[in-house]
């Protein structure tokens, strides 16, 4: 079955930019999405298609995919950022399944 | 309001058996993509099943011929009933729903907690 890889941690100051990268082979050639999950709370949809933020998401929260690479970027980081990230994807090929990431912990310094 | 509510978590014996549910509000499951993921404590997410609206069922490997995925049109509910349970699925239960269809869950519920252990 098909594997996303994550690293296990980012760390970021305050108003600067955070990349969290989601890596699987060729996975610019289907969708990413990514999940946002604090600490005892479900996950949150914050990017969907790549690219897409679901409504209340803000436009802080962008995502982009390409080649074997997708990646989650937050611009002018805020304390409330600090939470795990998840990648996800939708494997048909080798069965219907959804493929999540290990999760990123962004931390705010 | 779109809401899903789960129930039936809690402390089970390996090898036994546990039935979950997600009622769902402001929707109806029959038409929709709905799954469920886990999260084992301190652990990552792990898609679990799904069931589309044509009523395809599909499994994880770590569950596929023990647990099984179904749903209540009359009572708007999604179930997963878990059998020959390990300390292994220890985890709270999420179920998500997948508005359009594309693979993603747009919605999720609160959870529920299993724990496997004697």
């Amino acid at each position: 079955s098909y594997v996303v890889t994550q690293p296990p941690s980012v760390s970021v100051a305050p108003g600067k930019t955070a990349r969290i990268t989601c890596g699987g082979n060729n996975i610019g050639a289907i969708g990413v999405h990514w999940y946002q999950q604090k600490p005892g709370q479900a996950p949150v949809l914050v990017i969907y298609n790549d690219r897409d933020r679901p409504s209340g998401i803000p436009e802080r929260i962008s995502g982009s995919n390409s080649g074997n690479t997708a990646t989650l970027t937050i611009s002018r980081v805020e304390a409330e950022d600090e939470a795990d990230y998840y990648c996800q994807v939708w494997d048909t090929d080798s069965d219907h399944q959804g493929v999540f990431g290990g999760g990123t912990k962004l931390t705010v310094l | 309001e779109v809401q899903l509510v789960e129930s039936g978590g809690g402390l089970i014996q390996p090898g036994g058996s546990l039935r979950l549910s997600c009622a769902a509000s402001g929707f109806n499951v029959i038409t929709s993509y709905m799954s469920w993921v886990r999260q084992a404590p301190g652990k990552g997410l792990e898609w679990v099943s799904v069931i589309y609206n044509s009523g395809n069922v599909y499994y994880g490997d770590s569950v596929r011929g023990r647990f099984t995925i179904s749903r209540d049109k009359s009572k708007n509910t999604l179930y997963l009933q878990m059998d020959s349970l390990r300390a292994e699925d220890t985890a709270v239960y999420y179920c998500a729903r997948d508005t359009s269809a594309a693979g993603y869950f747009d919605t999720w519920g609160q959870g529920t907690l299993v724990t496997v252990s004697s």
